[in-house]
């Protein structure tokens, strides 16, 4: 595609469900990123996905926090047992070079109620 | 780990004036400084960059700095137009050149 789509664009769930939010990158893109924005903040980081290396998950903020990427492109993030400080926007990031020129998708709305 | 900060947290100008936004960083190891604009309901999107070889950045209205020595780099916008008005967002490469990090943030605003 054109660029990097997110889906669903909204989501809302119950306390304690788990989610899955879904990422397909830039084609041909090798780097991966999710970021979580929570109302009014920054961008946090979260994991990064380098073609087959190990990915770094120092940015997860908990074990309920999981993330693979399939085939070296669709990524899916998911939320174990979600808790009411999960809700954010969560955004993936594609590159074609590790740290640089990351170029975001719209993003996806948590909100767990 | 890697820290930046980011000011003023919000900004108004009058359309025509210039703008110009500051960031420091902790991390003497960070190479990559890009620059991102989020309208609302939007994703952040890239605007400018610059690498740590390099002083000075431009592209049309719109000029990055940066002074390693000091750890900071400001984003200029002259000539500003209403529909400049998002929020900016500078960030700076993590050591392991795998994330990076981000400021918390300027709201600009232009009026006409």
């Amino acid at each position: 595609g054109a660029g990097v789509s997110q889906s669903p664009s909204n989501k809302v769930t119950e306390k304690g469900k788990d989610v899955e939010l879904r990422c397909d990158p830039i084609s041909g893109h090798t780097a991966l990123y999710w970021y979580r924005q929570s109302l009014g903040q920054g961008l946090e980081f979260l994991i990064y996905f380098q073609g087959n290396s190990a990915p770094d998950k120092s940015g997860l903020p908990s074990d309920r926090f999981s993330a693979e990427r399939t085939g070296g492109s669709v990524s899916t993030l998911t939320i174990q047992r979600t808790q009411q400080e999960d809700s954010a926007v969560y955004l993936c990031a594609s590159s074609q070079t590790r740290g640089l020129d990351a170029f975001f998708g719209q993003g996806t709305r948590l909100t767990v109620v | 780990g890697e820290n930046v900060e980011q000011h003023p947290s919000t900004l108004s100008v009058q359309e025509g004036d210039s703008a110009v936004i500051k960031c420091t960083y902790s991390d003497s190891a960070s190479n990559y400084f890009p620059w991102y604009k989020q309208e609302l309901g939007k994703g952040p999107q890239l605007i400018i960059d610059i690498r740590s070889n390099v002083g000075e950045k431009k592209d049309q209205r719109i000029a990055v700095t940066l002074n390693k020595t000091a750890k900071h780099f400001s984003l200029h916008i002259t000539e500003t137009q209403p529909e400049d008005s998002a929020v900016y967002f500078c960030a700076a490469s993590n050591q392991a050149g795998t994330a990076l990090i981000f400021g918390k943030g300027t709201t600009l605003s232009v009026s006409s």
